[in-house]
């Protein structure tokens, strides 16, 4: 089983449309959780952190459910810019990151 | 944010050819940086993490003879694809860890192609 798995999509949703995803984890000892965007051919970039208690940052909104091990990206309001591959990654207890296959988002006008 | 640098963005070789690839961090110093192989549509692999004055730490499966990774000072880490063949042909990526926050910031990639 990988460590860390997602839902590839691709998730082709309209300008304005909200969209959510979630991503698994097996390592019930992980520590800290992220939410990367990569753009295609290009390096991932830190969207946001994944805090216990859930966080919001603008139109985007993390959740983080430990007892089912999944942690999910909302995105309201989407823009065309929000067109990306989204990277969940998982640390582990010993600082070792592990990164999801990502889930492709294309947003259309 | 802070800054990682990587070159080159692009490189074709023959097989059998040595292509080295430098990550450098230009605003911040450190101690450690990783390097990761990302084939299409597939998630990035850890391949090893490069320790300032150390040996590197190689992930289960990756030849620390074919990818030398050297980390000769506090902003700069090369790794050297030895002998390359088509196979390696893959989008390799470096990342460093800002210390104060303990944030990832990655290189642009590189793009290697082997022919």
């Amino acid at each position: 089983r990988k460590e860390v798995e997602q839902d590839p999509g691709p998730f082709n949703v309209p300008e304005g449309a909200t969209v959510a995803f979630n991503c698994t984890y097996s390592n019930s000892a992980s520590q800290s959780f992220f939410w990367y965007r990569q753009d295609c051919r290009k390096e991932p970039k830190l969207l946001m952190s994944v805090y216990s208690s859930g966080n919001e940052d603008g139109r985007f909104t993390a959740q983080l459910n430990r007892a089912s091990q999944y942690i999910s990206l909302l995105i309201r309001d989407s823009k065309l810019s929000d067109s990306a591959t989204y990277l969940c990654v998982v640390k582990s207890n010993d600082y070792k990151l592990s990164f999801g296959a990502g889930t492709t988002v294309t947003v259309r006008a | 944010g802070a800054v990682v640098s990587q070159h080159p963005s692009w490189v074709i070789c023959k097989s059998g050819t040595s292509v080295k690839i430098e990550c450098r961090s230009l605003d911040f110093q450190a101690t450690t940086m990783f390097w990761y192989r990302q084939f299409p549509k597939q998630s990035l692999m850890l391949m090893a993490t490069s320790n300032e004055g150390s040996k590197a730490t190689y992930e289960q499966g990756v030849e620390k003879d074919k990818f030398l990774i050297n980390h000769a000072s506090l902003t700069l880490s090369t790794l050297t694809v030895t002998s390359a063949h088509p196979e390696d042909s893959s989008f390799y990526i470096c990342s460093a860890r800002y210390m104060n926050t303990g944030e990832l910031f990655f290189g642009e990639g590189s793009r290697l192609t082997v022919l």
